[in-house]
């Protein structure tokens, strides 16, 4: 009954790999985030989508593609990955209220990511 | 842009005792929302507590509470009576309330140790 969950939860791949993580949520939200944390632990967001439409967009490669089929899913897909892509994944996500404010986030485990 | 800055990167504090997390933020504007978050080891992200700016009494939740001085743009928690489940990093962030941009902006952390 996790209410933000992440498949996979560690992932190892060699450089120049295209790999995907999944984010699902049932908490009913209808808008979901991706932050990355480095190995200095620092957390920014890349990604946000409120009801399949993506509305925030961080100065990411483009080479890190979300989607989003439904509000219960957010997946990202990277492709050609760097060694400095090597970090965790933490996916979000929020209701929002009338008015357009945001309730809180709540975050899934995290995604581990090294690549060699 | 908004900022989150957490000077100290690590405290400590005997079991049972009380400690103060410190931070600061920058921002022009006038509604918004702060939060603790805690990563334990496990990586969690566990929202701890919540502050909207336009409340002016300060957010309290069990053991934990804010001190929020909204003319300083100071927003520090203090935790009572320290466990030494409360081992972890702690993150203070900051969300407009604007409904456009529903990011949290994160401060670099800081790690809590509890000494028994």
């Amino acid at each position: 009954d996790t209410a933000v969950s992440q498949t996979p939860k560690y992932l190892v791949t060699q450089m120049g790999n295209d790999k995907s993580i999944k984010c699902e949520q049932n908490l009913g939200h209808d808008t979901m985030y991706w932050y990355k944390q480095d190995s200095k632990k620092f957390l920014k967001i890349m990604f946000s989508y409120n009801n399949k439409e993506l509305i925030i967009n961080e100065t990411v490669p483009n080479r890190f593609s979300p989607k989003s089929p439904d509000k219960a899913h957010l997946n990202l897909h990277i492709n050609s990955l760097e060694l400095g892509d090597s970090a965790v994944y933490f996916c979000a996500s929020s209701q929002r209220k009338t008015g357009g404010f945001q309730e809180t986030q709540y975050f899934g485990p995290g995604t581990r990511l090294l690549v060699l | 842009a908004q900022t989150v800055t957490q000077s100290q990167p690590e405290m400590s504090v005997q079991e049972a005792e009380t400690v103060t997390l410190s931070c600061t933020y920058d921002t022009s504007e006038s509604d918004y929302y702060l939060f603790w978050y805690k990563q334990p080891p496990s990586r969690q992200m566990i929202l701890v507590i919540r502050q909207e700016a336009y409340k002016q009494q300060n957010a309290t939740e069990n053991r934990f509470s804010v001190n929020f001085q909204k003319a300083a743009k100071s927003f520090s928690l203090k935790i009572s009576d320290s466990q030494l489940g409360d081992a972890a990093m702690y993150f203070c962030a900051y969300r407009s309330a604007s409904g456009a941009n529903s990011k949290l902006t994160f401060g670099k952390g800081i790690t809590l140790s509890v000494r028994p």
